[in-house]
């Protein structure tokens, strides 16, 4: 089982809609979470981090922690053609190591 | 300086060859990670330095590769006798604290091509 898990996609939304990104982590001792998008050709940028169980919002983003299940998810309201990129899940496990998922590929269509 | 930097941006090697990586992490971040990304693949951990403890090397892929961090700054990543799975972004962060609450900031990543 590896560590940090998402859907490889690519998930393909219209304009305007939401879009749902997800992630599982193995590690039940991690305590933060993060999403960060990766462009073609560039590195990864931090989008959310969220610690607590629950919702987390920023503008168009929001962030949901469910550490019992050991699920967390990425919420893009209102998608933008601009939102297109991969989406990566990234876990701090409990002895420091950040450790991303494989990543999610977004394609939001005009 | 401002941001994480890493050199060379591209590097062209040939099969056998011996690499060095080098990563310079955001002033007073005490945390630097590793890791290696392949054509449409996930970002794969590599290895972790947290201030002076002894680093994670769990995520190295075999004995050819190797890495140090000295004076708790530079990094550089060495991949020995290089061979063209090898070819990939290899991508360093940093972060300002080893607690794993803190963001962690890319460098540009250097593209290694094996040929």
């Amino acid at each position: 089982q590896k560590e940090v898990e998402q859907n490889s996609g690519p998930l393909s939304v219209p304009e305007g809609a939401i879009a749902s990104l997800n992630c599982t982590y193995s590690d039940r001792g991690s305590q933060s979470f993060f999403w960060y998008r990766q462009y073609s050709g560039k590195s990864p940028e931090l989008i959310m981090f969220i610690y607590s169980n629950g919702d987390k919002e920023d503008g168009r983003f929001t962030a949901q922690l469910n550490k019992a299940s050991q699920y967390v998810s990425l919420l893009i309201r209102d998608s933008q053609p601009s939102d297109s990129a991969t989406y990566l899940c990234a876990v701090y496990n409990q002895g420091g190591k950040l450790i991303f998922g494989q990543g999610t590929e977004l394609s939001v269509k005009p | 300086g401002a941001g994480v930097s890493q050199s060379p941006s591209n590097k062209v090697t040939e099969k056998g060859k011996d690499v060095e990586l080098r990563c310079d992490p955001i002033s007073g971040h005490t945390a630097l990670y590793w890791y290696r990304q392949s054509l449409g693949q996930g970002l794969e951990f590599l290895i972790y330095f947290q201030g002076n403890s002894a680093p994670d090397k769990s995520g190295l892929p075999s004995d050819r590769f190797s890495a140090e961090r000295t004076g708790g700054s530079v990094s550089t990543l060495t991949i020995q006798r290089t061979q063209q799975e090898d070819s990939a972004v290899y991508l360093c962060a940093s972060s300002s604290a080893g607690t794993g609450m803190t963001e962690a900031f890319f460098g540009q990543g250097t593209r290694l091509t094996v040929v």
